[in-house]
């Protein structure tokens, strides 16, 4: 199974900081990892395909970057709607696998 | 506007078998993954399996014993099946879609709004 692992884990972050979470996988994914964006109770929130794909509606304050093995989610200026738990995923291999989580709260 | 719904019993016991249902509106269901994910209370998210356009199924090996995910297209739905359920399987269970592009898979860009399962005896 490809493993994947977050950075950091959690952070601590004001509103209109410019914040970058890493996504590192085990083996060579290619472009196929997405970012997922979940709040307390609620279903995750997709925002990211291939990479660095926004989905539609999704703010353009995200983006996404990387290939291989190692990838970033970048929220270019926190808003107070952005504090959530994020989960990166690969879809390149089964079995999908999903990492850890990043917990953004605010500082 | 696509929407997931799904549904299914709420409280097990043990060595009970788990089924939850997802109805697709608004879109069609060819053409897409059809997937079921899960979530511990508390921890992150865990994928289950899925089903594809033609039928192919996969499945995470660690469910794979007790896992039956299928598809009927007449009504436009997908089920999940889990099999001698323990404590442990308790969770909130997500159903999912993921389109196919040509030949290639995306991610997830449709969600259920989630179904919380809950073990005990």
């Amino acid at each position: 199974d490809i493993q994947l692992t977050q950075s950091p884990s959690s952070l601590s972050a004001s509103v209109g900081d410019r914040v970058t979470i890493t996504c590192r996988a085990s083996q060579d994914i290619d472009i196929y990892l997405a970012w997922f964006q979940q709040k307390p109770g609620k279903a995750p929130k997709s925002l990211i395909y291939a990479a660095s794909s926004l989905h539609s509606g999704v703010p353009s304050n995200f983006s996404g970057n990387g290939y291989g093995t190692d990838f970033t989610l970048t929220i270019r200026s926190l808003q107070p709607e952005d504090f959530a738990t994020y989960y990166c995923q690969q879809y390149n291999t089964y079995p999908l696998t999903f990492g850890p989580g990043t917990r953004v709260d605010i500082k | 506007q696509v929407q997931l719904q799904q549904w299914g019993a709420g409280l097990l016991k043990p060595s009970e078998t788990l089924s939850l249902t997802c109805t697709v509106y608004g879109g069609s269901f060819s053409g897409y993954y059809w997937s079921w994910v899960r979530q511990p209370p508390g921890k992150g998210l865990e994928w289950i399996g899925e089903i594809n356009h033609s039928g192919s199924t996969y499945y995470s090996p660690s469910l794979k014993s007790r896992v039956t995910v299928s598809a009927d297209t007449s009504k436009n739905q997908f089920s999940l099946k889990l099999i001698s359920v323990t404590a442990a399987d308790t969770a909130v269970y997500y159903c999912a879609r993921a389109p196919l592009v040509g030949s290639t898979r995306r991610s997830y860009d449709y969600w259920g709004q989630g179904t919380l399962v809950t073990v005990s005896s």
